[in-house]
């Protein structure tokens, strides 16, 4: 069975500093992961998808994230964070057979 | 392209009423989905459909229908209505080359009293 993990409810940072967004999954093959974004009032973006192709996964605004098959994480990371990424993201894992998991969601905040 | 539209984006019901949450795509995707969204539990399934006519249950289905009558409708219905289903409704669409990857609408936010 799959399942996902969101390692922080809360993630503060500086504007202009680094992200981290922390996920780990589990699942018995390997699966399709992605990052989606929810900014408030709104509905999900996808931020980006990890399909087997590349391990390092290129998003929109910035974002990217890292597959690591050794470790089961699937980390989101911005190098310089800004006001308007203020918003939950959530860590989604594919688990076949329109089983798609979705992790509790990290609320990041950045402060001025 | 509006891409996914609900209605209404808020509705507050007492308990027993019913209501039907309207979910339209005009990006001819072939699947459609409705999530609930409550504080700490990210999203979760209530039913899906793989395209028109056809309809599937869920991770929590309890409560709820659905009927996908057109191609890019998708309807749950509430036959009658308790405060546990007081939470945040998402539908989301994707396409038959592209399962994966759904596209989201803005949420009906519902309160049950």
């Amino acid at each position: 069975a799959q399942s996902v993990t969101q390692l922080d409810s809360h993630v503060s940072v500086s504007e202009g500093t680094p992200v981290l967004l922390r996920c780990n999954y589990s699942s018995s093959y390997s699966p399709s992961l992605f990052w989606y974004v929810q900014h408030p009032n709104k509905g999900l973006q996808l931020l980006l998808k990890y399909t087997s192709a590349a391990t390092l996964v290129k998003g929109i605004n910035g974002f990217e994230a890292e597959f690591k098959k050794s470790e089961t994480s699937f980390h989101l990371t911005k190098p310089s964070a800004h006001m308007s990424d203020a918003a939950e993201y959530f860590c989604v894992v594919e688990g076949g057979g329109f089983k798609t998991i979705f992790g509790a969601g990290t609320r990041l905040f950045v402060k001025a | 392209n509006a891409g996914v539209t609900q209605t209404p984006k808020f509705r507050v019901l007492k308990t027993g009423q019913s209501m039907t949450l309207l979910c339209a795509q005009d990006m001819n995707h072939e699947y459609m989905y409705w999530y609930r969204q409550d504080p700490g539990m990210g999203l979760r399934l209530i039913h899906y459909s793989v395209g028109e006519g056809t309809t599937a249950k869920g991770e929590v289905p309890d409560g709820y229908n659905v009927s996908r009558l057109k191609k890019q409708n998708f309807l749950l219905g509430l036959e009658s209505a308790a405060p546990s289903q007081t939470s945040v409704y998402f539908c989301a669409s994707s396409s038959l080359r592209s399962a994966d990857t759904q596209y989201f609408g803005p949420g009906t936010r519902l309160t049950v009293l």
